[in-house]
């Protein structure tokens, strides 16, 4: 079975510095890893994704994420926060024989003036 | 449209009553997924479905619970005898396939209260 723990249910960071946050996933299979975001009052949208080949994977917005199996991780990165980027992160497992999606309990970033 | 579209955007019923929620996916889109996301919880998935094929509702939480998709657009999440625990907002999404590898579209969601 596929789970996926998501480390900090609330991240804060004053704005211009680093984003990390922290996403590690269990699976018996080769994953496919994806995180999404969503902005208050609005819908789950797909900020990045890894399937296969490059373990580095660049997002919308200034976000990527690295795929490392020796460590079961897949964080998700930003060099230098911006308010607009207050939000909630999923992370979620996917896997190439399944339909289902596996999510994460989310994030909530916080970006301070 | 553009997007998914969910209605009701916000549902506040009695307990006991049922209640019906309506996904419109993206068109051309043939696979279609419910999930639920409670206060403080991930989304917890309820049911997929692909094309013509049975769904999958191995994530449905009880028989209380059901859902189907007619001509393989619409979708109907529907809770019989609602519970005040069914209280979450219902997220339905989208995506051009199944398949691990594939893309979901999410519409705003239902927020459903029962009371």
């Amino acid at each position: 079975a596929q789970s996926v723990t998501q480390l900090g249910s609330h991240v804060s960071v004053s704005e211009g510095a680093l984003v990390l946050l922290r996403c590690n996933y269990s699976s018996s299979v080769p994953p496919y890893l994806f995180w999404y975001v969503q902005y208050p009052n609005q819908g789950l949208q797909l900020l990045l994704k890894y399937t296969t080949g490059a373990t580095l994977v660049k997002g919308i917005n200034g976000f990527e994420a690295e795929f490392k199996k020796s460590e079961t991780s897949f964080h998700l990165t930003k060099p230098s926060a911006h308010m607009s980027d207050a939000a909630e992160y999923f992370c979620a497992v996917s896997d190439a024989g399944g339909f289902k999606t596996i999510f994460g309990a989310g994030t909530r970033l916080f970006v301070k003036a | 449209g553009a997007g998914v579209s969910q209605s009701p955007s916000n549902k506040v019923t009695e307990k006991g009553k049922d209640v019906e929620l309506r996904c419109d996916p993206i068109s051309g889109h043939t696979a279609l997924y419910w999930y639920r996301q409670s206060l403080g919880q991930g989304l917890e998935f309820l049911i997929y479905f692909q094309g013509n094929s049975a769904p999958d509702k191995s994530g449905l939480p009880s028989d209380r619970f059901s859902a189907e998709r007619t001509g393989g657009s619409v979708s109907t999440l529907t809770i019989q005898r609602t519970q005040q625990e069914d209280s979450a907002v219902y997220l339905c999404a989208s995506s051009l396939m199944a398949g691990g590898t594939e893309t979901q579209y999410f519409g705003p969601g239902t927020r459903l209260l029962v009371l």
